[in-house]
């Protein structure tokens, strides 16, 4: 799988806004962009995910870049639930084409929610 | 409607001994992941299976580690002889049954294995 970049850490307050960035640069043109967190203590959770156009769910928004090598995911308003270690993870077709049943975490954002 | 159901979900073991952990999929899903998780490292990727067949096993350490997803029943990670650097979360993860690059996994709560 391609290599992501995020930071290790972030912040924020309560009821703002969260973007929570990733840098893929060599991202290819089948790769998915995905997001997963995990919250303490507990299994990942799937947030999003998209190809080329920006997404919306209930969770969260994720914008990707023009030339795909970077993708914000968006918390409209953090609450405390959101604290959470957040991975960005691209998923592809290896040789073979079995290796796209695998998810390659990195070591992801730890974003921590003030009151 | 169940997620995906691990147990135990804190398991003590003793050096030498073997560690099995159980892995129940959401109902439908015939795809089954596990991963680890060090302390203080991210998630690894063991291995990938369908029913009765082990599709990816690139994760997974060459000695003690097996896994299995039989026809009926749950899918089992099975370590022999644990040591102490065995001790880690071990999560489980199933998808539907069509797998594709925009399937979603979902998670267990994680089985906690401590070697003493």
């Amino acid at each position: 799988d391609a290599k992501t970049t995020q930071p290790n850490s972030m912040e924020s307050n309560e009821e703002e806004p969260v973007h929570l960035p990733c840098n893929h640069s060599t991202i290819s043109g089948t790769d998915y962009i995905h997001w997963y967190r995990q919250l303490p203590s507990q299994g990942p959770e799937y947030v999003i995910h998209g190809l080329t156009s920006n997404v919306n769910n209930r969770m969260a928004s994720l914008a990707i870049a023009e030339d795909r090598k970077s993708s914000t995911l968006i918390l409209h308003r953090a609450t405390l639930r959101d604290a959470a270690v957040y991975y960005c993870i691209l998923r592809d077709v290896e040789a073979g084409g079995t290796s796209y049943g695998k998810l390659t975490f990195g070591q992801g954002t730890i974003l921590t929610v003030h009151p | 409607n169940a997620g995906v159901m691990q147990n135990p979900r804190h398991l003590v073991r003793r050096r030498g001994q073997e560690a099995r952990l159980r892995c129940s999929p959401m109902k439908g899903h015939s795809h089954v992941y596990w991963y680890r998780q060090l302390p203080e490292e991210g998630l690894k990727f063991m291995v990938y299976l369908q029913k009765e067949n082990i599709i990816d096993e690139s994760g997974m350490p060459k000695e003690r580690f097996s896994a299995e997803f039989p026809k009926e029943g749950p899918s089992i990670l099975r370590i022999q002889q644990v040591v102490r650097g065995d001790s880690a979360a071990y999560f489980c993860a199933s998808s539907p049954q069509l797998a594709s690059l925009q399937e979603t996994q979902y998670f267990g709560p994680g089985t906690r294995l401590l070697v003493l």
